[in-house]
């Protein structure tokens, strides 16, 4: 059975630190890696990542992969309240029709 | 613009009852999804359809049933035989790349149920 794991599951930090979020998977037929933020409702995308090593950078957030011990890490520097989220970690087989399977997801907050 | 849309927001319904959440996307979106999101749990697959006409099970369709008569359809009914079946149900949409590289989902905001 595909396995995602997310840690830790919740935190709080102040505005301007850094963070660092973790997800490892075990997965049979692996192709990809997805890091979404779920503010309230719907999900949105942030990154996705096939290839270890690379880094994916996208404004104060940043992600890399390492396929070798199966795990990813998303960070967050110069946090600000706005970050304060539910981040989700996903990961997507090769065929399946794009079927995703998600870990429980880190609760963050920043605060003032 | 181009999304998708889920109704209600919220449910309420009594237990025994059947109840279907609507899905409705304009991304001309071949795959369509269901996951429920419990506290703690993260999200899991309930239902998946990669084309018209056809779905298949995800991790915990028991008590659920789909159809996929339309593709921008994807409504999802919660029967009397789901045992708790009191979550946020999130829909979500991509495309289907021959190559079967994975693609972004995209969601929509959700339908809380609540079953008394």
């Amino acid at each position: 059975e595909d396995k995602v794991v997310q840690s830790p599951l919740s935190l709080v930090v102040h505005e301007g630190d850094t963070v660092t979020l973790n997800c490892s998977y075990e997965v049979t037929n692996f192709r990809s890696l997805l890091w979404y933020k779920q503010e309230k409702k719907a999900p949105t995308f942030l990154f996705m990542l096939t290839s270890s090593g690379i880094e994916k950078k996208s404004g104060r957030l940043s992600s890399i992969l390492d396929k070798k011990e199966l795990f990813s890490i998303l960070n967050i520097t110069a946090t600000q309240t706005g970050d304060s989220a539910i981040y989700l970690c996903a990961v997507g087989p090769t065929g399946g029709g794009n079927k995703l399977t998600f870990g429980t997801g880190t609760q963050l907050k920043v605060e003032l | 613009d181009g999304g998708i849309t889920q109704s209600p927001k919220y449910l309420f319904r009594k237990e025994g009852q059947n109840v279907t959440l609507s899905c409705e996307q304009n991304l001309n979106h071949d795959a369509m999804y269901w996951y429920r999101q419990d506290p703690g749990q993260g999200l899991r697959l309930i239902y998946y359809s990669q084309i018209v006409n056809d779905f298949q099970k995800g991790d915990i369709a028991e008590g659920y049933s789909v159809s996929r008569e339309k593709k921008e359809s994807f409504p999802l009914t919660v029967t009397s035989a789901q045992k708790n079946p009191t979550a946020f149900y999130l829909c979500a949409s991509s495309i289907v790349w021959r190559t079967g590289l994975n693609t972004e989902a995209f969601f929509g905001q959700g339908t809380r149920l609540t079953v008394v």
